[in-house]
C-alpha cells in the first residue's frame, strides 16, 4: 500500500484566501484524523472521522476551519479565510479499528503570508 | 497546564550513548502509551506501544510506564546517528475513541 497520501505537499497563500488540503487514507482504514503541528503547540488533533462520520471536532480552532469526508477514500480540510497564524504543518492520519495504530501522511506545509 | 508535558530539547549525545526521553501526564484516565519518531520533514511513525505499567523492550528501544507517578520513558541503547529525530510521546484511553494526546516532542541528535 502507498500509505496515507496528502496533497499538496507545500502551499503558500495570501491572507484571506481559501485553502483546501486533501487526504487519501490507507485502504480499509475506518478512522481518519487531521492534525496541526507547530513549534509552539506541538501536534494537535483538529478532528477525526469514523466510517466517514465526524466524531470529535473539538480541536477545530474556529469556524474558518471545516473538514469533510465524502467517502472512505477521501477527506478535505478547508480554511476560509486563511490567516498568517494558520501557518503550520497539517497531517492526516488513518487507522483501523478501535485502538489501531495511526499511520501518518507526509504532511502539508502551509504558509499564509 | 498541558495534559502531557515533554522537554523539547534539543538533546545531543555521542554515538553509542544511552538516551532517556521522558513525558509526564496529568490525566489518570490514560490507559495506553506510545512513542512516535518523526524525522525532519516527515510524518510521525509509531515506535513503541504499551498498555500496562512496567517495561517493554524492542531491540535497542525500551518503553517504561509508571502509572502511579504518571511518568513514561523511552530508552535507546547504543544510539546511532540514524536515531536523530524528534520523539513524541502519545497517550489515550479506551473511552476516548481513538483520540490521542501528544507531547510536543523532544529533538534528539546523535553525533559521530
Amino acid at each position: 500500500d502507498a500509505g496515507v497520501i496528502q496533497s499538496p505537499r507545500h502551499e503558500v497563500t495570501e491572507m484571506g484566501q481559501e485553502v483546501t488540503l486533501r487526504c487519501k487514507p490507507i485502504s480499509g482504514h475506518d478512522y481518519l484524523f487531521w492534525y496541526r503541528q507547530t513549534m509552539m503547540r506541538g501536534l494537535e488533533l483538529l478532528i477525526y472521522f469514523n466510517n466517514n462520520v465526524p466524531i470529535d471536532d473539538s480541536g477545530m480552532p474556529e469556524d474558518r476551519f471545516s473538514a469533510k469526508m465524502p467517502n472512505a477514500s477521501f477527506s478535505t480540510l478547508k480554511i476560509q479565510p486563511s490567516e498568517p497564524r494558520d501557518s503550520a504543518v497539517y497531517f492526516c492520519a488513518s487507522s483501523f479499528g478501535l485502538g489501531g495504530t495511526q499511520y501518518f501522511g507526509p504532511g502539508t506545509r502551509l504558509l499564509v503570508l | 497546564q498541558k495534559e502531557v508535558e515533554q522537554d523539547p530539547g534539543p538533546l545531543s549525545v555521542p554515538e553509542g550513548a544511552i538516551v532517556s526521553l521522558n513525558c509526564t501526564y496529568s490525566n489518570s484516565a490514560f490507559q495506553y502509551f506510545m512513542w512516535y519518531r518523526q524525522y525532519s520533514r516527515k510524518g510521525p511513525e509509531l515506535l513503541m506501544y504499551t498498555y500496562s505499567s512496567g517495561n517493554k523492550e524492542d531491540g535497542r528501544f525500551t518503553a517504561q510506564v509508571d502509572k502511579s507517578s504518571k511518568y513514561i520513558s523511552l530508552f535507546i541503547r547504543d544510539s546511532q546517528p540514524s536515531d536523530s529525530a524528534t520523539y513524541l510521546c502519545a497517550m489515550g484511553f479506551t473511552g476516548g475513541g481513538n483520540k490521542l494526546t501528544f507531547g510536543t516532542g523532544t529533538q534528539l541528535k546523535v553525533e559521530l
